[in-house]
């Protein structure tokens, strides 16, 4: 199957600060989402993006579909401790209709 | 509007045993998706669901089956239960294949 790569794996921040993490492949994608995990929890879906270079802003984060469309940004401004979890990326190919997810990103925010 | 729900939510069984996993969709969302998650594989597509039928299907052995009924609830069975199948299974609906999946909360399923 298709690989995604995310990174950074783990992020140890302080409280206030941005956060960034992206999202790789090989391939080329149509669809990118966005999702947090909080332990015993399912993903929620963030944010949503469907055409290279669009940007969606949803509070504090802001995700991007990369030009190449090969991969896909987010950031988390002004991080805040219930921003703990695990972010994972999906991504979906052209034609395709299952989404590939990535290995996910773990944030730690520090008080 | 309810969002997607998975029960029971936490399960006990033995090696060999078989299990049965429900998932009720979003209303309206006609496809339905599973997913093993464990920490050291990540999150595995199982197989996903639409109009009663399987319309992918994942690399997992055939121990792992499901099925859709007509309102869109779906469930996923696994036979012959071994311990490497411990994992939170979570179950996505989405309107149709292909769009924005949402996820339910999962079910951890143990065995030992």
């Amino acid at each position: 199957g298709q690989q995604l790569n995310q990174s950074p794996q783990s992020m140890f921040i302080q409280e206030g600060e941005d956060v960034s993490m992206n999202c790789t492949s090989s391939s080329i994608f149509n669809t990118w989402l966005w999702y947090k995990q909080e332990p015993g929890e399912g993903p929620v879906l963030l944010i949503a993006l469907y055409k290279a270079g669009e940007l969606t802003s949803n509070g504090r984060l802001t995700a991007q579909f990369g030009i190449t469309r090969k991969d896909s940004f987010l950031n988390i401004s002004a991080s805040i401790p219930s921003d703990v979890g695990i972010y994972f990326c999906a991504g979906q190919l052209s034609g395709g209709n299952q989404f590939y997810f990535g290995t996910g990103t773990s944030l730690t925010v520090i008080p | 509007k309810a969002g997607v729900t998975q029960t029971p939510r936490y399960l006990i069984k033995t090696r060999g045993q078989q299990v049965t996993l429900s998932c009720s969709p979003i209303s309206g969302h006609r496809s339905v998706s599973w997913y093993q998650q464990t920490p050291g594989q990540g999150l595995q597509f199982l197989f996903e669901y639409f109009s009663e039928t399987q319309r992918n299907k994942g690399n997992f052995p055939g121990r792992f089956s499901g099925r859709q009924f007509s309102n869109s609830r779906s469930e996923m069975n696994v036979s012959t239960l071994e311990l490497g199948d411990s994992a939170l299974y979570l179950c996505a609906s989405s309107l149709d294949p292909g769009r924005s999946a949402f996820f339910g909360q999962g079910t951890r399923l143990t065995v030992v």
